[in-house]
């Protein structure tokens, strides 16, 4: 069963520092995406990834979030200066191109202090 | 508007009792339709889908789920629960004009002996 990986699990920081979340998703699929789950809400989309450009993101995706394919395998989702309501659990995910079937990582869970 | 709604927050159930979660949309196109289920401090997993042909689908540990169009709702049911089952699950569409996945705010089964 093909896998995505997400480093770190687990990510403390003080309010206004920059954090960088890492996700390696399935090879060869083009598409990628970032959701985020603040404790207790939904599932929320970020931004969607098509063929190294954002193809779409949602009004939560501000100037304080960035996406980025630094190399062949990773995607990193940066947040510039952190604030208390970015604390959230942030999931990467691959759909699958044929079955539609979304394989997530196992998140990130980020707390802003 | 294009929308997913999950009736129920909570749901609890004593064990080997049956249980249904259930889950609506909205949608003026076609859709794809998804359960996913989130244990306790893991990531997203998907349960089963509906893309097309049978309406009731199945997963290897005893959901299934059935499409129901003209109710637009797909509704999650397991005639007995373990234990294990205790989970938050998401309901989550794929609408054709849109192929991102959009989720219900999830429900919360919580399993007792």
């Amino acid at each position: 069963e093909p896998e995505v990986t997400q480093t770190p699990s687990h990510q403390v920081t003080q309010m206004g520092q920059e954090v960088i979340l890492r996700c390696v998703p399935i090879s060869n699929h083009l598409y990628f995406y970032w959701y985020r789950q603040i404790l207790g809400q939904k599932v929320e989309f970020l931004v969607s990834f098509y063929n190294n450009e954002i193809s779409e993101k949602s009004e939560i995706f501000d100037d304080q979030f960035s996406v980025e394919r630094p190399d062949g395998s990773n995607f990193t989702l940066k947040i510039r200066s952190t604030k208390l309501e970015d604390s959230a659990m942030y999931f990467c995910a691959s759909p699958g191109v044929t079955t539609y079937g979304y394989t997530f990582g196992s998140g990130t869970r980020l707390t802003v202090v | 508007a294009q929308s997913v709604t999950q009736l129920d927050s909570q749901v609890p159930v004593f064990e080997e009792a049956p249980v249904e979660l259930r889950c609506n949309y909205s949608s003026s196109v076609s859709v794809y339709l998804f359960w996913y289920v989130q244990y306790p401090n893991q990531g997203l997993q998907l349960l089963l889908k509906y893309l097309s042909g049978s309406t009731l689908v199945k997963s290897i540990n005893g959901f299934e789920a059935e499409f129901n169009k003209s109710q637009t709702s797909f509704h999650l049911r397991k005639p007995s629960v373990h234990i294990s089952d205790t989970a938050e699950y998401f309901c989550a569409v794929i609408f054709s004009n849109d192929y991102k996945l959009s989720f219900g705010a999830g429900t919360t089964v919580t399993v007792r002996a």
